[in-house]
């Protein structure tokens, strides 16, 4: 079975700041991974995903991420923060084969101070 | 990009009633979700399906049944709805099981 955990449940860093979300899971091949977004009164949206190759992928508005399979990591960044991306955070795992569900942490909470 | 929608957006109802939530997607995709959505859980699968008349149990089908009648719509029935039951819920769609795309979501108080 597969899991993520997301450390910290709520991020605050200031406009203009690098920025940088924890994700770690848990599966025992090598995994899809991805980042949502979740805007106030929305549902979640893609940000960036991984499934082979390169190990940083890049996203919209910025993002990025790095697969460390050593560490069973796959942290968000950006280099620069906008007010505008104040929202919650989730990173989520499948397995690599047919098996037709993701799991998802359980959210980060940025809030973006001016 | 795939378009989903769902109704209610809103929906109060009382312990022991009756409730069906509808989604809809207009992008053929085969897979379509239902997720519950609360503080500190993250999002949970109760059902799924692969198509039409197909019918997969998620990880929290507890109290929750489903049905997919066409390739676009996926309906969440709450029978004798209960307080814990209270929720965001939000349906999702996806061609092949791996990246979804998500409706905005119905919230539903159970009082």
């Amino acid at each position: 079975a597969q899991s993520v955990t997301q450390p910290d449940a709520r991020v605050t860093v200031s406009e203009g700041a690098s920025l940088q979300l924890r994700c770690k899971y848990s599966y025992s091949g090598t995994p899809y991974l991805f980042w949502y977004v979740q805007y106030p009164r929305q549902g979640l949206q893609l940000l960036l995903k991984y499934y082979s190759g390169d190990p940083v992928v890049q996203g919209v508005n910025g993002f990025e991420a790095e697969f460390i399979k050593s560490n069973s990591s796959f942290h968000l960044r950006k280099a620069s923060v906008h007010w505008s991306d104040s929202a919650v955070y989730f990173c989520a795992v499948s397995a690599n084969y047919g098996n037709e569900k993701i799991t998802f942490g359980a959210g980060t909470k940025l809030t973006i101070k001016p | 990009e795939a378009a989903v929608t769902q109704s209610p957006r809103n929906k109060v109802t009382v312990t022991g009633g009756n409730v069906t939530l509808s989604c809809r997607q207009t992008n053929s995709h085969n897979y379509m979700y239902w997720y519950r959505q609360d503080t500190g859980h993250g999002l949970r699968l109760i059902h799924y399906s692969y198509g039409a008349g197909n019918l997969q149990i998620g990880d929290v089908p507890d109290g929750y049944k489903a049905t997919r009648t066409t390739q676009e719509d996926f309906f969440l029935l709450l029978e004798l709805a209960s307080p814990s039951q209270t929720s965001l819920y939000f349906c999702a769609s996806s061609p092949l099981g791996y990246e979804q795309y998500f409706g905005p979501g119905t919230r539903l108080t159970v009082l």
